[in-house]
């Protein structure tokens, strides 16, 4: 079993609707968890790090945490066109190094 | 404006071929990484530094070499003994030491194929 799974997609949602992007993990010494954009042919780039249980919103995007259920949530509202890439999870904890889901690929039709 | 540069975009190697890719970060941050990623695959760790003249192995060194003679500049030689080397090949930089709370920061990649 892998530590973080994270479902690839393609996930096709058309403009405007709510976005629902996941990720489960089986190590409780996670302690840290960040969402990464990745366009085609670009690195990864920051969209949302948390460091606790709850949610943390900014703008359209809202990160949720449940370390319960070892399951986070990054949530799109209006979404656009503009925002299809994939997505990446990612966590760590204190000494360990940080792990990456696979991404998954979001396509927003206009 | 603050970031890393990677160079170059695209990168041909050929059979027996040793090849280097370029991280350079003005941040001023104290921790590399180089990481490798593959289609419908997470990232994967090749080696990290968190300091000048330190470097540790990631899960998949083997066929990797890299060097930190400067805190800005982090570059990875691909070598001829890793047998599998196209793929697209991030490096990233944190502030302070490696895999702390802080969050990693990325280039834009080489693209490494075979020729």
């Amino acid at each position: 079993q892998k530590e973080v799974e994270q479902d690839p997609g393609p996930l096709s949602v058309p403009e405007g609707a709510i976005v629902s992007l996941n990720c489960t993990y089986s190590n409780s010494a996670f302690q840290y968890f960040m969402w990464y954009r990745q366009y085609s042919r670009k690195g990864p780039e920051l969209l949302m790090y948390t460091y606790s249980s709850g949610n943390k919103e900014d703008g359209r995007f809202t990160a949720q945490v449940d370390k319960s259920s070892k399951y986070i949530s990054l949530f799109i509202r209006d979404s656009q066109p503009s925002d299809s890439a994939t997505y990446l999870c990612a966590m760590g904890g204190n000494t360990g190094k940080l792990i990456f889901g696979q991404g998954t690929t979001l396509q927003v039709k206009p | 404006d603050g970031g890393i540069t990677q160079s170059p975009k695209y990168l041909f190697r050929k059979e027996g071929q040793n090849v280097t890719l370029s991280c350079e970060q003005n941040l001023n941050h104290d921790a590399m990484y180089w990481y490798r990623q593959d289609p419908g695959q997470g990232l994967r760790l090749i080696y990290y530094s968190q300091i000048v003249n330190d470097f540790q192995k990631g899960d998949i060194a083997e066929g990797y070499s890299v060097s930190r003679e400067k805190k800005e500049s982090f570059p990875l030689t691909v070598t001829s003994a890793q047998k599998n080397p196209t793929a697209f090949y991030l490096c990233a930089s944190s502030r302070d030491r490696a895999f702390s709370n802080q969050p990693q920061h990325f280039g834009d990649g080489t693209r490494l194929s075979i020729l």
